[in-house]
Parts: C-alpha cells; sequence; structure tokens
C-alpha cells in the first residue's frame, strides 16, 4: 500500500517562531502537494513540485516556502508562524495522473495551532 | 482550471443509494473527473475517476453526461459508515503531455447518511 507520512500530527508553535512539516511517501512518485484545510473554505493548494528541486506555487502560496532535496521528501516551511496559519496541512503525493489507476494519496494531516 | 461546482450538502437514508451532482461545464477534452471523500479528521481518500465513459468500481459508480459537462457519483447502497465530505476534482494538466498536473478542489458536498 501506498504510505505518505506526515511527521506531526499535532503541533503548537508559537507567534513568529520558524515551523518545518515534513511529509515522506515510499512510492517514488513524481509528484508532492501541500494543502492546508480550514472550515468552510475546503482544500486550498499551497504548492507542489513534480520533480526534485522543482517547486510551483499553488493558490495561496504567501507565507510559506518549500523544500524538495529528495525525491520521497517534500517540507513545508514557515518561515515566522502567524495566527492566521492554524490550520490542518494536509501532503500528498502522486505518480503522473491520467489514464487507469493513478490518482493522488493523502497523509493523514497535520493540525497546527499558531498562538 | 475547470471549475467543479456541487451542492454544499445532501442527506441519504442507510441502505438507499447516495447520488451526489457536481458540475463542470468548462471542463476541457482531456480532463479526467476524479471524486474524493473526506471522513472527518483523516486525509481525503480516492474513489473513483473517469474521462469520458461511465466506471464503476467497489465503492461506487461514475456516471458522466454525454457532453461531459457533469457527473454524478453514485454509492448503490449508503452505510453510515459513508457520512464525509466528497470532493469532485477536474484535473488539470501543466503541460501537453499530462503527466504533470494542479489539482484543485472546492468545498465539497456534505453527505450525511441517516440511520
Amino acid at each position: 500500500d501506498v504510505k505518505v507520512t506526515q511527521s506531526s500530527r499535532y503541533l503548537v508553535k508559537r507567534t513568529g517562531e520558524k515551523v518545518f512539516l515534513e511529509c515522506v511517501q515510499d512510492m517514488d512518485h513524481e509528484n508532492m502537494f501541500w494543502y492546508r484545510q480550514d472550515p468552510g473554505l475546503g482544500l486550498r493548494l499551497i504548492y507542489f513540485s513534480y520533480d526534485v528541486k522543482m517547486k510551483e506555487k499553488g493558490d495561496i502560496p504567501e507565507g510559506y516556502s518549500v523544500s524538495r532535496e529528495k525525491k520521497e521528501r517534500f517540507s513545508l516551511i514557515l518561515e515566522s508562524a502567524s495566527t492566521n496559519q492554524t490550520s490542518m496541512y494536509l501532503c500528498a503525493s502522486s505518480p503522473p495522473l491520467g489514464g487507469s489507476g493513478n490518482t493522488i494519496y493523502f497523509g493523514e494531516g497535520s493540525w497546527l495551532t499558531v498562538v | 482550471d475547470a471549475k467543479t461546482t456541487q451542492p454544499p450538502s445532501m442527506d441519504c437514508a442507510e441502505g438507499r443509494a447516495a447520488n451526489l451532482p457536481c458540475n463542470h461545464s468548462t471542463i476541457s477534452g482531456n480532463e479526467y473527473v476524479y471524486w474524493y471523500r473526506q471522513i472527518h479528521s483523516q486525509g481525503p481518500q480516492y474513489i473513483i475517476h473517469g474521462l469520458k465513459n461511465n466506471e464503476t468500481n467497489e465503492m461506487a459508480s461514475l456516471i458522466i453526461t454525454e457532453d461531459r459537462k457533469s457527473s454524478t457519483l453514485i454509492l448503490p447502497h449508503a452505510t453510515l459508515r459513508d457520512t464525509a465530505v466528497y470532493y469532485c476534482i477536474a484535473y488539470s494538466p501543466l503541460n501537453s503531455g499530462g503527466s504533470n498536473y494542479k489539482l484543485t478542489f472546492g468545498k465539497g458536498t456534505l453527505l450525511t447518511v441517516n440511520p
């Protein structure tokens, strides 16, 4: 089974701290994603990556950066955490989509609270 | 990106078929329709996807209209465990090869299965 593992399930950080959210997938997928999910707003794409060292901005990249130094790992970085970044963060990975069988696999989510 | 429109909520009686609609009137010819669901506090789970033809798997059936402007996800015998938010997504390739893409989630439909 495909496994997407997010390093922390629950985190509490202080305003201004630098925060790292780590994600690892075990299926050699080219594509990896970071979403955040807030009540009433659904899932919103922050950043995605289609190859090592490659990244593309999603719909809400402000206040975030990402790093993909190895194919299996995709990190989300909050340079200076703010309270409006309190949210659930979801990592996902996939092979190239389209055709039969290929789909996106999600991790279980990381609940971040910034105080 | 092809945008999708779903009703915010639906109810269904346990044991009956649940029919969840999705409009994607701007979908282009090479875009797939994917369905996911998310049970509270978990990562989204893949259900089914299709391009033009109707599809069926062990979880659900997907009916796509001939003009591809809308689709319906059918859960043939809904159970209480099917209570979740259901997302309909149009897959948007970044390049003509279709191997890279950006997935955009809307707010989904909250399906409540009642005993």
